[in-house]
């Protein structure tokens, strides 16, 4: 079945931008007609929906964080990405990667990003 | 976008059941059947419970039901086990074209 796995870097500086790849295996991204998601849950908090991306490349973000977010699709490489700009400290969370279709399912573990000097 | 409201925390015996209400506006649950629950033990991934209000995916206990009345989401479980104790999130499609989540339950089996 289709499984997902976040990575990239564990610690951002602040004002700098945190990058992160979903690599989806067990399935072609390009099949099925799915979105992919991010997803983040900061620490004692609940979770927040990022933003999608369509394989065609179509997108939509969570207006609050729409002016930093950016999010990519790679097809070649079964791969979708997350870029957050000027990042503070309320950008620690720990993110997640999800297929979206009327819901999330199934998602990845989960990597956590803290924003610290 | 504003997120769905749920209660804080929620408790049960074992073998009782529970409800938990996940209620939003007539721009998200009120108008889209696009309802789902995730169950989140802490440092796991979320698991889908229930999706398009009431469905169960393959593999979740018949215990967990889903149902939708107006703005107002709710999950019921019935006949509580001690597995069952976990965050749980409810999450709604919106009419801009994006996904709100509540801000989670705390299920406590007593």
């Amino acid at each position: 079945q289709v499984q997902l796995q976040e990575s990239g870097p564990g610690l951002v500086k602040p004002s700098q931008t945190l990058s992160l790849t979903c690599t989806v295996s067990g399935g072609s991204i390009s099949s099925g007609g799915y979105y992919w998601s991010w997803i983040r849950q900061p620490a004692g908090k609940g979770l927040e929906w990022i933003g999608r991306i369509y394989t065609t490349g179509g997108t939509n973000y969570n207006p609050s964080l729409k002016s930093r977010v950016t999010i990519s699709v790679d097809t070649s490489k079964n791969q979708f990405s997350l870029k957050l700009s000027s990042v503070t400290a309320a950008d620690t969370a720990v993110y997640y990667c999800a297929r979206e279709g009327t819901s999330f399912d199934p998602w990845g573990q989960g990597t956590l990003v803290t924003v610290s000097s | 976008q504003s997120a769905l409201t749920q209660p804080a925390s929620v408790s049960g015996s074992p073998g009782q059941s529970i409800t938990i209400s996940c209620t939003g506006t007539s721009s998200d649950v009120g108008v889209y059947n696009y309802v789902s629950w995730y169950q989140h033990h802490p440092g796991k991934a979320p698991k889908l419970m229930i999706y398009d209000v009431s469905k169960r995916p393959s593999g979740v206990s018949n215990r967990f039901s889903g149902s939708k009345s107006g703005n107002t989401a709710s999950l019921t479980i019935s006949g509580l086990q001690a597995e069952d104790e976990a965050d749980y999130y409810c999450s709604s499609y919106t009419s801009s074209s994006t996904w709100v989540f509540g801000g989670g339950t705390k299920l406590t089996v007593l």
